[in-house]
Order: C-alpha cells, then sequence, then structure tokens
C-alpha cells in the first residue's frame, strides 16, 4: 500500500508568511508525529497525536506552531510569522497504534526555506 | 530525561571495509533501541530495533546492532559496507509510557570507492 506522503516537497517562502505542510499517513495507522530536520540537530520531535487528539505537543518550538489531524488521517502543521530560524525539513511518520516499540514509517519531508 | 548520544557526525569508511556507529543511550529504566536510516533526499527507514531477548539483533542490507546494558550503548556494524551504504543513520530510543521516541543527531556514512 501506500506510504506516507507529505506535500509540498519544497516551499520557499518570505520572513512574516504562514505555511501550511500536509501530512497523509499509511491509511489505518492511528499515531501520526512531527519532526524537524535541521542541519546538524538531528531530529527533533515537535507534536504527537492518538487519533485526532494531541497528548504531546511538548516539542513545539514556539506558539506560532501549530498542527491540527482530521478524521484520525491527515494532519496540517502550521507555521505562522515564520523566521529564517524555521528553515528546516519537516518530517511526518505514522505508526499502527502509538505504542513507542512500534516502528514509524516516514514520509519524504517537506524542505521549507524562509528567506 | 532520556537522551541519545552518536559521538561521530560523520564518518569515511572504504567500500568493502567494516564499520560500526557508535550510540549510546542514558535511561535509568529499561529501553527499546532501534537504528533508522535516511539515504538521500528519502525519509527515514527502520534498519532494526531491540525490544528485549538476544542483545545481537539483525537488520536489513547486512546490518546488525549489540545492546550493551552495563555501557548503555547500542553500536550499529556491518562487516563489509557497499557504496549503497552511503545515508546518514539515526539511533533512537524509547522509556514506555507516554514517552516520546528520542533520536540521536545522526552518523554520516561515507563510502569510498
Amino acid at each position: 500500500g501506500a506510504g506516507v506522503s507529505q506535500s509540498p516537497s519544497n516551499k520557499v517562502t518570505e520572513k512574516g508568511k504562514d505555511v501550511e505542510l500536509r501530512c497523509d499517513p499509511i491509511s489505518g495507522h492511528t499515531a501520526l508525529y512531527w519532526y524537524r530536520q535541521s542541519l546538524g540537530q538531528g531530529l527533533e520531535f515537535l507534536i504527537y497525536f492518538q487519533g485526532n487528539s494531541a497528548p504531546d505537543k511538548s516539542g513545539l518550538p514556539s506558539d506560532r506552531f501549530s498542527a491540527e489531524r482530521t478524521g484520525g488521517s491527515v494532519s496540517t502543521l502550521t507555521i505562522q510569522r515564520t523566521q529564517q530560524e524555521d528553515s528546516a525539513v519537516y518530517l511526518c511518520a505514522s505508526s499502527s497504534l502509538g505504542q513507542g516499540v512500534e516502528t514509524q514509517y516516514f514520509g519524504p519531508g517537506t524542505r521549507l526555506l524562509v528567506l | 530525561a532520556q537522551s541519545v548520544t552518536q559521538l561521530d557526525s560523520q564518518v569515511p569508511v572504504f567500500e568493502e571495509a567494516p564499520v560500526e556507529l557508535r550510540c549510546n543511550y542514558s535511561s535509568s529504566v529499561s529501553v527499546y533501541l532501534f537504528w533508522y536510516v535516511q539515504y538521500p533526499n528519502q525519509g527515514l527507514q527502520l534498519l532494526l530495533k531491540y525490544l528485549s531477548g538476544s542483545t545481537l539483533v539483525k537488520g536489513i542490507n547486512g546490518f546488525e546492532a549489540e545492546f550493551n546494558k552495563s555501557q548503555t550503548s547500542f553500536h550499529l556494524r556491518k562487516p563489509s559496507v557497499h557504496i549503497s551504504d552511503t545515508a546518514e543513520y539515526f539511533c533512537a530510543a524509547y522509556s514506555g509510557g507516554y514517552q516520546k521516541v528520542t533520536f540521536g543527531t545522526g552518523t554520516k556514512l561515507q563510502v569510498i570507492p
């Protein structure tokens, strides 16, 4: 079946604009994760969804970042008033039940560049 | 708090030579460990994971890792690398409950022909 898909694959925006990043998880996966990958920083956890609720938002770097998930499927990560330090690759992953021992399946990422 | 350390940011190695990518974790409780690989312009995919049982775990593409509780390590090894193994490798740990999976900063493996 289809894997995790993300759109857009690349996004260039101007400082101060809002951006929306989309993640389409594997069908039937209840857990969905957002990570940020910056040069030399590894993978930074942002937020985790179990179904449509987000029990762990601890990784969101500021109140400019928000995410939602509807219908237990597609998720959108929104960054308001983008800053240059938001430039990174944003990765989405899903797993079947959200238990930490499960394999996470990653999408190809969205490369965000804030000018 | 749980942490994962990958001391080597880059590891160059000649083709057909052996390689070891180091990973150390800190956790006061039982831990589950993973290695993921990210090929250029792709998402991460699971190489192998340790949940319990045998401390030597075999994964895809000829990789294996050994869980060493006394040294809090989970080093990744391959006896003979190929050009196609050039990628970034991430170690990750999970301690159970509601805690998230914690990833290391990654090690770039560069296989030299």
